[in-house]
């Protein structure tokens, strides 16, 4: 079966723009999971959406949000870019909170 | 203050050489321990699941144990191809089902 999708794979974006992810789930799961993940900071929590609603959140200022649809597809988007969201943001989608399944990531670089 | 540590930060092995990798946490209420393996650029690929003390699992040349504070990762017989960042991860009760990350152990095997 076909496993997480994320698109874009890489990103190059200027300081103050804004920049949406994408996240396809593995079918019939309904929660996502964004992180975050940085050489100096391993991986940081972001959020987690189940059915269309947040129901986690890490500690990220609010300029990073996110939305799920009712197919459990999943967006992030940061506004107002700085150079340290310069980051491999990764997805993970789960059945039962018991086994998380990431894609392969959306590599960005802010410059 | 919720925290996992990994142990070594970095691991050079000769092929064939077994070693363990260590996780140990300091949660209250364990739910979950699981294992992931990083290859360079690609999102953490699923390992196992740990829920309770004494519990072992096996995958090819990988084991995992848990005790009630910590966590090994025991590769026997290690071959180039198990190279990669191997991290551990915790569900913890009062965490509303966020994970709690390690920094990760680099493993670099040579031939």
């Amino acid at each position: 079966k076909a496993g997480v999708t994320q698109t874009p794979r890489y990103l190059i974006k200027t300081r103050g723009q804004q920049v949406t992810l994408s996240c396809s789930p593995i079918s019939g799961h309904r929660s996502v999971s964004w992180y975050q993940q940085t050489p100096g900071q391993g991986l940081q929590f972001l959020f987690e959406y189940f059915s269309e609603t947040q129901r986690n959140k890490g500690n990220f200022p609010g300029r990073f949000s996110g939305r799920q649809f009712s197919n459990s597809r999943s967006e992030m988007n940061v506004s107002t870019l700085e150079l340290g969201d310069s980051a491999l943001y990764l997805c993970a989608s789960s059945l039962e909170r018991d086994g998380y399944t990431f894609g392969s990531g959306t590599r960005l670089t802010v410059v | 203050e919720d925290q996992v540590t990994q142990s070594p930060e970095a691991l050079r092995l000769q092929e064939g050489e077994s070693s363990s990798l260590n996780c140990s946490y300091t949660v209250s209420g364990l739910r979950g321990l699981f294992w992931y393996r990083q290859d360079p650029g690609k999102g953490p690929e699923f390992l196992f699941t740990l829920y309770s003390a004494g519990e072992e699992k096996e995958k090819e040349r990988l084991k995992a144990t848990l005790t009630k504070k910590e966590s090994f990762l025991h590769i026997t017989a290690p071959k180039p191809e198990d190279s990669a960042t191997y991290l551990c991860a915790v569900h913890h009760m009062d965490s509303n089902y966020q994970l709690i990350w390690g920094a990760g152990t680099k493993l670099i095997i040579k031939p």
